[in-house]
């Protein structure tokens, strides 16, 4: 079965750019949810869809945004890229909303210049 | 506020030399406790869910526990591969968000 699939792996962007990051779930998982990892802050929830709608908001500017398409697979936006947005995001899928584990994919690795 | 500390920062062990990772946490109603092993350049790897107090598994030479304040994980014969950070996440509330400890950077030199 196939894991968390997230493209692109690397990506280099400039100031006040913006970039778009895609996650493909576990095949049958609904619910999608974004994290971003720093070395200084560790990892910080961005937020969570299921079935298409956002349920929950991390504590990030509105910079940050997402969708969730009726296959389940979704996407992250930045716009207005900043330096401190360099990062790795991570993506998380996992069967429904209940208390169950969520999976993660490798990431995207983003830099910012 | 939601709040997990991980402890200790980092850990060297030598292979063969058990040990104890500690997860302490501060959750308005804890739906589930989550251990992760992340390797470098991967993403955290689902290792156990804890759902109430006095609750245990194992799984190889990993054994996690749940008391209503803390979370151990227990490593019983440590392997150079066991090399890892692990990560303890808390969920609480509504949906799926986890709130995540710093995590603890294990190394098990043979």
């Amino acid at each position: 079965k196939a894991g968390v699939t997230q493209t692109p792996r690397y990506l280099i962007k400039t100031r006040g750019q913006q970039v778009t990051l895609s996650c493909s779930p576990i095949s049958g998982h609904r619910s999608v949810s974004w994290y971003q990892q720093t070395p200084g802050q560790g990892l910080q929830f961005l937020f969570e869809y299921f079935s298409e709608t956002q349920r929950n908001k991390g504590n990030f500017p509105g910079r940050f945004s997402g969708r969730q398409f009726s296959n389940s697979r979704s996407e992250m936006n930045v716009s207005t890229l900043e330096l401190g947005d360099s990062a790795l995001y991570l993506c998380a899928s996992s069967l429904a909303e209940l208390v169950q584990p969520q999976h993660f994919g490798d990431g995207t690795r983003l830099s910012i210049l | 506020e939601d709040q997990v500390t991980q402890s200790p920062e980092a850990l060297r062990l030598q292979e063969g030399e058990s040990s104890s990772l500690n997860c302490s946490y501060t959750v308005s109603g804890l739906r589930g406790l989550f251990w992760y092993r992340q390797d470098p350049g991967k993403g955290p790897e689902f290792l156990f869910t804890l759902y109430s107090a006095g609750e245990e598994k194992e799984k190889e030479r990993l054994k996690a526990t749940l008391t209503k304040k803390e979370s151990f994980l227990h490593i019983t014969a440590p392997k150079p591969e066991d090399s890892a950070t692990y990560l303890c996440a808390v969920q609480a509330g509504g949906g799926n968000k986890l709130v995540f400890g710093a995590g603890t950077i294990l190394r098990v030199k043979s």
